[in-house]
């Protein structure tokens, strides 16, 4: 079946460090990749729609360049947390559909970050 | 922009026990999926019904579109169901998952 990985499962950083995280998928291509926050005991959030080949697409509220997405294949989509801070420590999980737009989306495992 | 509500927030059940849980969405949509996150935080597929009825062993699923509902029911729980199940849907002429805010669902021995 379909697969979205994610890497790295947890994180922990230092202030004002920045941090990368992967998401694949691995048996399907997916020109269109979503990035969600989720803080504990709270529902997932979108943050943007990663687009290949071009830049991605930010809700309301989030910050394009604290949160940098780079889409540069079909089945790799990054999410770059620059200069963390502690109120940046959450959980960030990413999802795919497989082919058409709509259908069943699948999640990567999740990244916890955690900036000390 | 799309408002998605479950209920209840909160859910005990004793081991063996039925339940319902609801969703309830504020427009049309053209997709909506059912979740279980574990404890580790790994979202699991358990239905994509953006509308009619489906089962999977334990689990049925049914999505009324017109009147802007789905249920997902639960029978003869099990501790291993334990964990928050999410509601998330698509808005029609839209591609992005909104969620609902979740039911916190504990199945004791």
């Amino acid at each position: 079946g379909a697969v979205v990985s994610q890497h790295p499962s947890r994180v922990i950083c230092k202030s004002g460090t920045s941090v990368k995280i992967e998401c694949r998928s691995l048996d399907f291509q997916a020109t269109t990749m979503f990035w969600y926050r989720q803080f504990p005991k709270q529902s997932l959030m979108l943050m943007a729609t990663s687009n290949e080949g071009s830049k991605a697409t930010y809700e309301q509220g989030v910050e394009k360049d604290k949160f940098l997405i780079n889409h540069a294949s079909l089945t790799l989509s990054t999410l770059t947390v620059t200069s963390a801070h502690p109120e940046d420590s959450s959980f960030y999980i990413c999802s795919a559909y497989i082919g058409v737009m709509n259908t069943e989306a699948f999640f990567g495992q999740g990244t916890r970050l955690t900036v000390v | 922009g799309i408002q998605v509500e479950q209920s209840p927030p909160d859910l005990i059940l004793q081991e063996g026990a039925n339940s319902t849980l609801r969703c309830n969405f504020s427009d049309s949509v053209n997709n909506l999926q059912w979740f279980h996150q574990n404890p580790w935080g790994q979202l699991i597929n358990l239905f994509y019904i953006p509308s009619g009825t489906k089962q999977n062993g334990r689990l049925s699923a049914t999505t009324v579109a017109t009147e802007r509902y789905s249920l997902l029911y639960i029978s003869s729980s099990q501790t291993t169901d334990s964990g928050v199940y999410f509601c998330a849907v698509v808005e029609a002429a839209g591609n992005k998952l909104t969620f609902g805010g979740g039911t916190r669902v504990l199945v004791k021995p």
